[in-house]
Parts: structure tokens; C-alpha cells; sequence
């Protein structure tokens, strides 16, 4: 199984670029989110989704959107990248909420904004 | 609201040196508890998790015992290995819901060497 893809692995945006960060998983998992993980900070939640149509804001939402059409894709949007915004990004499934099932993450994406 | 603290890294342990990683945590009600584990280059995955006072978790080797009194769940390895080394974060849900999320501590870098 693949679990958990994302792409890119690597990416560099210049100040105000927008892009769209993928997020794939084969595991049927309604629950889908993403955290950004930044030296000495752990990793904070941005967004997440119990479902396709369903998505809510986690703790760092400001300045990325998402959508959920499908149930198997959960893709991240930077609209006007900034340089607060170089971070390594995860994504993550579950089954069911991360409360009671396994959260399995993707590779991460490594962000740089110069 | 809901925080987990670990103590500060990195750790740095010679092979077979017994491990403990401290974590506490702050939260409303009767979270569940996690430690997840990062290796090089890849995404976390889940050690163990427990989800009620007293409950042990384990896995690989690792020991962790949700105390209530305490609010801690520290991570114990009688034994380490070369292939331990890795970032480890501890973890918490507040519910077990399907709008749980999950709240993560700092995480801690343990480096094993022969």
C-alpha cells in the first residue's frame, strides 16, 4: 500500500507565489489534515477534514486554504507565500478521529520561501 | 488549553544505555496519549498510545503509563539501539471524537551511537 503521498518532496517559492501543496492516501481514511513543523515548535495543526465537503481550521490556519472533493485527496493552498511559511509540511489520515485510530503521515514536504 | 511539554534535547545515549523521555501534559478532562516517532527523512509514525489512567502502552520495546495524578506519560526503553535513534514527540487528544485533534510536544532528538 502507499499510504500516505505527498508532493512535492522539495519546493522554493519566491515571496508571493502561490502553489498547491498534494496530498494523496489509499487508505479510504475520512479524517485528513496537515501540520507544519518548525524548529523547537513541534508540529502545529493548520487544517483539517472529517470528511469529503468537510474541512475546519486547526491552530495556524492564517494565510493556506483547502478543499476536500474527494475522499482521497486533501491538497493545501498558499495563496501569496511568505517567508513565515518555510516550514516542513505533513500531512496526515485517519480512519476515524486521531483521538481514538492511528494518524499515518506522509514523507513531509520541505517549504522554502526566500 | 491543551499543551504537552517534553524535555529538552537532544539525547545523546551510548548502545544498550537505558532511555526515559520525559512528557506532561495540561489538558481538560481525560485525554488520550501518544508518542510518535520520526526516523530520518520519513513522516511520524505512532510508538504507542495509551487512552485511560494506568493504561501501559508498548511497542519495540518502549513502555509508557498514562498517570493521571502525575499528568505524565514518560517514554522508557530498558535497552537502546543504533536503530532508536530518531525524533520522538509525545502527543495528546483531548477527545476521541471525529473532530479530535491531536497537540504535540516539542519533540526531543535521541542520537544512539555503538
Amino acid at each position: 500500500n502507499a499510504g500516505v503521498t505527498q508532493t512535492p518532496k522539495f519546493q522554493v517559492l519566491k515571496t508571493g507565489q502561490s502553489m498547491t501543496l498534494q496530498c494523496a492516501q489509499d487508505m479510504n481514511h475520512e479524517y485528513m489534515s496537515w501540520y507544519r513543523q518548525d524548529p523547537g515548535m513541534g508540529l502545529r495543526l493548520i487544517h483539517y477534514s472529517v470528511g469529503a465537503g468537510i474541512t475546519d481550521q486547526g491552530e495556524v490556519p492564517n494565510g493556506y486554504n483547502v478543499s476536500r472533493s474527494t475522499t482521497e485527496d486533501f491538497p493545501l493552498r498558499l495563496l501569496s507565500a511568505a517567508p513565515s511559511q518555510t516550514s516542513v509540511y505533513f500531512c496526515a489520515s485517519s480512519y476515524w478521529g486521531v483521538g481514538n485510530t492511528e494518524a499515518f503521515f506522509g514523507q513531509g514536504t520541505r517549504l522554502t520561501v526566500v | 488549553g491543551d499543551s504537552v511539554t517534553q524535555m529538552e534535547g537532544p539525547v545523546t545515549l551510548s548502545e544498550e544505555a537505558f532511555l526515559t523521555i520525559n512528557c506532561t501534559y495540561t489538558a481538560t478532562g481525560y485525554p488520550s496519549l501518544f508518542w510518535y516517532v520520526q526516523y530520518p527523512g520519513e513522516g511520524l509514525q505512532l510508538l504507542l498510545k495509551a487512552t485511560k489512567a494506568d493504561d501501559k502502552g508498548s511497542n519495540k520495546g518502549f513502555e509508557a503509563t498514562y498517570r493521571k495524578e502525575t499528568t505524565s506519560f514518560h517514554l522508557e526503553k530498558g535497552s537502546v539501539q543504533v536503530s532508536d535513534s530518531a525524533v520522538y514527540f509525545c502527543a495528546l487528544s483531548a477527545t476521541t471524537g471525529a473532530n479530535s485533534k491531536l497537540t504535540f510536544g516539542k519533540g526531543i532528538t535521541l542520537s544512539v551511537r555503538p
